[in-house]
């Protein structure tokens, strides 16, 4: 198994343009999630997903959509990138959201840098 | 809403034994969760605790006492291999969240 899989690893962009971070994993989990961590923090919950067709805001959504097709994929899309959105991004998984409130699988990360 | 508060750093050397507080205020407690990330990488879950009392796994322990709404990570045998951060982490009452501390970065020194 992959495991949980992030791409691409850096970005950049400039503001106002608009990317997708990708997320995929392999391990038939139901609950995933999205997480920004801002140098020397801890992380913060962007947008999760209790399952296919299934998402919900985290403590910090503003400027970020997602959408969850199928179980495996949970892309993050910003929708007019910010100097304040410059962080890690990282994508988790668990097999259930109350499995999940206890352990997740995290990918390796997106640096994401916005000039 | 729910916080946590850790301490920001700790030093100690190979050999020694180090212990993480991690202490909470939620709307409800659910478990109190441990993770792992060293630089430049992704968190990994380290343990849980549900209820009062000790978990031990391998080198590593947690404790929980709910009604001083307190945890703590007990790193033993401290490896080099140790420095890294160590975030505690508490569930949300809706049970679909995790909410992190800011995190403890342990540096082990030779």
């Amino acid at each position: 198994n992959a495991g949980v899989t992030q791409t691409p690893k850096f970005q950049v962009l400039k503001t106002g343009q608009s990317m997708t971070l990708q997320c995929a994993q392999d391990m038939n989990h139901e609950y995933m999630s999205w997480y920004r961590q801002d140098p020397g923090m801890g992380l913060r919950l962007i947008h999760y997903s209790v399952g296919a067709g299934i998402t919900d805001q985290g403590e910090v959504p503003n400027g970020y959509n997602v959408s969850r097709s199928t179980t495996e994929d949970f892309p993050l899309r910003l929708l007019s990138a910010a100097p304040s959105q410059t962080s890690v991004y990282f994508c988790a998984s668990s097999y259930s959201s109350l499995a999940g409130a206890r352990e997740q699988f995290f990918g390796p990360g997106t640096r994401l840098t916005v000039l | 809403g729910q916080s946590l508060e850790q301490p920001s750093e700790v030093t100690a050397v190979e050999g020694a034994i180090v212990q993480i507080n991690c202490t909470y205020q939620t709307s409800g407690f659910y478990g109190l969760s441990w993770y792992q990330q060293h630089d430049g990488g992704a968190p990994t879950f380290l343990s849980y605790n549900a209820l009062d009392g000790l978990e031990e796994t391998g080198r590593f322990s947690s404790f929980l006492s709910r009604s001083d709404s307190y945890g703590y990570l007990l790193l033993q045998e401290l490896q080099m291999k140790d420095s890294a951060s160590y975030f505690c982490a508490v569930r949300d009452p809706a049970g679909n969240k995790l909410t992190f501390g800011g995190g403890t970065r342990v540096l082990v020194k030779p």
